[in-house]
């Protein structure tokens, strides 16, 4: 089974500040990474993904991403924070050890607000 | 591109009816999942779709059912509704259906009440 834990209800961070944003994951198999945010009333959006290669992934809106595989872990950061990545952040996980489901397993949320 | 589209946006619905909700995913996609978002529960998984066949399913009573069209477009049912079925259902499509790597984008969600 695969699992996700978002260790943070909520993240405050200063405007102008770096920010990290804390996941941390369980898979029997090789991890496929993502980062999600989702404002009010709004659907999911797609910020980040690690699937091979270099450990420190980038997506958008600046945002950046470290992948540690001995510390299973898959911290989402920003070098400088704004008031408007104030939104709810979700981690997901794929295992793609080859056992045929390709369900997304999502963390519970972190909640960032970024104090102007 | 157009993105994935959800209708109807918001709905209310007495206890025991029931409800069908809508997805078009994003054209070229054929794989289409659901999710239901609870703030007690979070993001929980109700199954995937490709080419017309449920390939996976989560832990949700027969009462939740879905299908989907050869089109791709997908719905999701819900019979005998019960108040704790009120929630923000959300539809995602994949652009293939047979590797684990790539993202799913979101439809902006069925805000469902149930009273």
């Amino acid at each position: 089974a695969q699992s996700v834990a978002q260790p943070e209800d909520q993240v405050n961070v200063a405007e102008g500040n770096p920010l990290t944003v804390k996941c941390t994951y369980s898979v029997s198999g090789n991890p496929y990474l993502f980062w999600y945010v989702q404002y009010p009333n709004r659907g999911l959006q797609f910020l980040l993904k690690y699937i091979t290669g270099d450990n420190l992934v980038k997506g958008s809106y600046g945002f950046e991403a470290e992948f540690n595989k001995s510390q299973t872990s898959f911290h989402l950061k920003k070098p400088s924070a704004l008031v408007s990545d104030s939104a709810l952040y979700f981690c997901a996980v794929r295992d793609h050890s080859g056992a045929g489901s390709y369900q997304l397993t999502f963390g519970k949320g972190t909640k960032l607000s970024v104090i102007p | 591109k157009a993105g994935v589209t959800q209708t109807p946006r918001y709905l209310i619905k007495t206890r025991g009816q029931q409800v069908t909700l809508s997805c078009s995913p994003i054209s070229g996609h054929r794989s289409v999942s659901w999710y239901q978002q609870t703030p007690g529960q979070g993001l929980q998984f109700l199954f995937e779709y490709f080419s017309e066949t449920q390939r996976n399913k989560g832990n949700f009573p027969g009462r939740f059912s879905g299908r989907q069209f050869s089109n791709s477009r997908s719905e999701m049912n819900v019979s005998t509704l019960e108040l704790g079925d009120s929630a923000l259902y959300l539809c995602a499509s994949s652009p293939v259906g047979t590797g684990y790597s790539y993202e799913q984008y979101f439809g902006p969600g069925t805000r469902l009440t149930v009273t």
